[in-house]
């Protein structure tokens, strides 16, 4: 067990739905990463937040959003899906936000658009 | 742009003998190095790092690595495989000044047979 907790585990959603996946980091951990997983493209970074704040940006789309709360747990919200969006997601998180920090993943939520 | 390949997608080998898993990388500047495994529904759970210092890595389950900045490799080996070893492995290289991200590689399926 990683410390990482994401939900849901599992997603069934129409096309053009919204969901809200959400993620609590390891205890005293302030960066948050989300990464999306599929049998075409891999593991793909969208986003790190560090304690609050973006950090940097991968390949998330413009229908995609994500924060973090000051009690450091965050949301990735994902609107106007289609079914090319049905993947794992990945939440992570890392003590700190820079180079070389171990970063922990949770089990993930699956995701699948019908 | 930092990328990591793993060239093989599949590794078969059978049980007691020794496993190598490759990966190379592609960085600007000093590269962080990681391994990850993948079992089956579940998240990635990590292995071992190199940062800087010992080129030879030791981490969880009896794996280590060898970091070979010339080659610029980082390639994943234990001396004996378990068949519990089977599972999808990840490298990943982040770069000092692009804080704590990771880059994936594809992953490459490891299968160790009795």
């Amino acid at each position: 067990d990683s410390g990482v907790t994401q939900t849901p585990k599992h997603l069934i959603t129409a096309t053009g739905q919204r969901v809200t996946l959400r993620c609590s980091p390891r205890s005293g951990d302030l960066s948050v990463y989300w990464y999306q997983q599929s049998l075409d493209q891999g593991l793909q970074f969208l986003i790190q937040y560090y304690n609050g704040e973006e950090r940097a940006k991968g390949n998330i789309l413009e229908r995609f959003s994500a924060q973090q709360f000051p009690d450091l747990h965050s949301e990735l919200n994902l609107s106007s899906l289609e079914l090319g969006d049905s993947a794992l997601y990945f939440c992570a998180s890392s003590a700190q936000g820079s180079s070389g920090n171990t970063i922990y993943f949770g089990e993930g939520s699956w995701l699948t658009v019908v | 742009a930092q990328s990591v390949a793993q060239p093989e997608d599949q590794v078969n080998v059978a049980e007691g003998n020794p496993l190598t898993v490759k990966c190379t990388y592609s960085v600007s500047g000093n590269p962080y190095l990681f391994w990850y495994v993948q079992y089956p529904n579940r998240g990635l759970q990590f292995l071992l790092k190199y940062i800087t210092g010992d080129n030879l890595v030791k981490g969880s389950y009896g794996f280590e690595a060898e970091f070979n900045k010339s080659q610029t490799s980082f390639h994943l080996k234990k001396p004996s495989a378990l068949v519990s070893d089977s599972a999808l492995y990840f490298c990943a290289v982040g770069v000092g000044n692009q804080g704590g991200k990771l880059i994936f590689g594809q992953g490459t399926e490891l299968s160790v047979k009795p």
